[in-house]
């Protein structure tokens, strides 16, 4: 079974500055994807970025980019200018890869980080 | 293009009564699944449902059920309710399994069982 860690329960930042929020992971799997989720007070999950374990090439998404250390099963987002809007809990998941039509199609969530920025 | 909608928004039970909630997922999506948020276990898997047919199933006791419908709509039902089983109920859809489809979730059901 896969799990994820992410050892920062809370962390807050100045805007405009910047901030990484750590994800560890462990797996058997050689394939799979890893995710970032934004949770803000709505309760909305929202995709922040994605990355296939397949990729050496870390991705990025306007403000928003990631360090994955597939050795060391690290994947930690760092947030750049951050904005008052950017204040949520952060989650980290991770999916196995599953072929069309296979089961154990489903995300392991991390508990989260709660990230708070400070105007 | 309608994201994923859930109904309804907020609801509270008794214990033992039983509740359904249910899923409208992003046209053309055929894979449903839906998770349990609790500030205690976080986020965890429920089920997941393609073409009608339950795919895969999480950890929780029969009285968690679910189902899914022609047009991918998928309800979840609870029966006998809990205190316990008080939580976010997270519904979210996708294409389908492969390639690491982007998995989009709804608003959530907040369910108080008292």
């Amino acid at each position: 079974a896969q799990t994820v860690t992410q050892s920062q329960p809370e962390m807050s930042v100045q805007e405009a500055e910047t901030v990484t929020l750590s994800c560890t992971y462990d797996t058997s799997e050689n394939n799979y994807y890893l995710f970032w989720y934004k949770q803000p007070p709505s309760r909305q999950m929202i995709l922040v970025i994605r990355q296939e374990a397949y990729k050496q090439q870390n991705a990025t998404e306007n403000r928003f980019s990631v360090n994955f250390q597939k050795a060391a099963k690290s994947f930690s987002l760092k947030i750049s200018d951050s904005q008052l809007g950017d204040t949520a809990m952060y989650f980290c998941a991770f999916m196995k890869h599953v072929n069309s039509g296979g089961s154990n199609y489903k995300l392991t969530f991390g508990k989260g980080t709660l990230l708070t920025v400070n105007p | 293009k309608a994201g994923v909608t859930q109904t309804p928004r907020y609801l509270i039970k008794t214990r033992g009564q039983q509740v359904t909630l249910s899923c409208s997922p992003i046209s053309g999506h055929r894979s449903v699944s839906w998770y349990q948020q609790t500030p205690g276990q976080g986020l965890q898997f429920l089920f997941e449902y393609f073409s009608e047919t339950q795919r895969n199933k999480g950890n929780f006791p029969g009285r968690f059920s679910g189902r899914q419908f022609s047009n991918s709509r998928s309800e979840m039902n609870v029966s006998t309710l809990e205190l316990g089983d008080s939580a976010l109920y997270l519904c979210a859809s996708s294409l389908e399994a492969g390639t690491g489809n982007t998995i989009y979730f709804g608003e959530g059901s907040w369910l108080t069982v008292v």
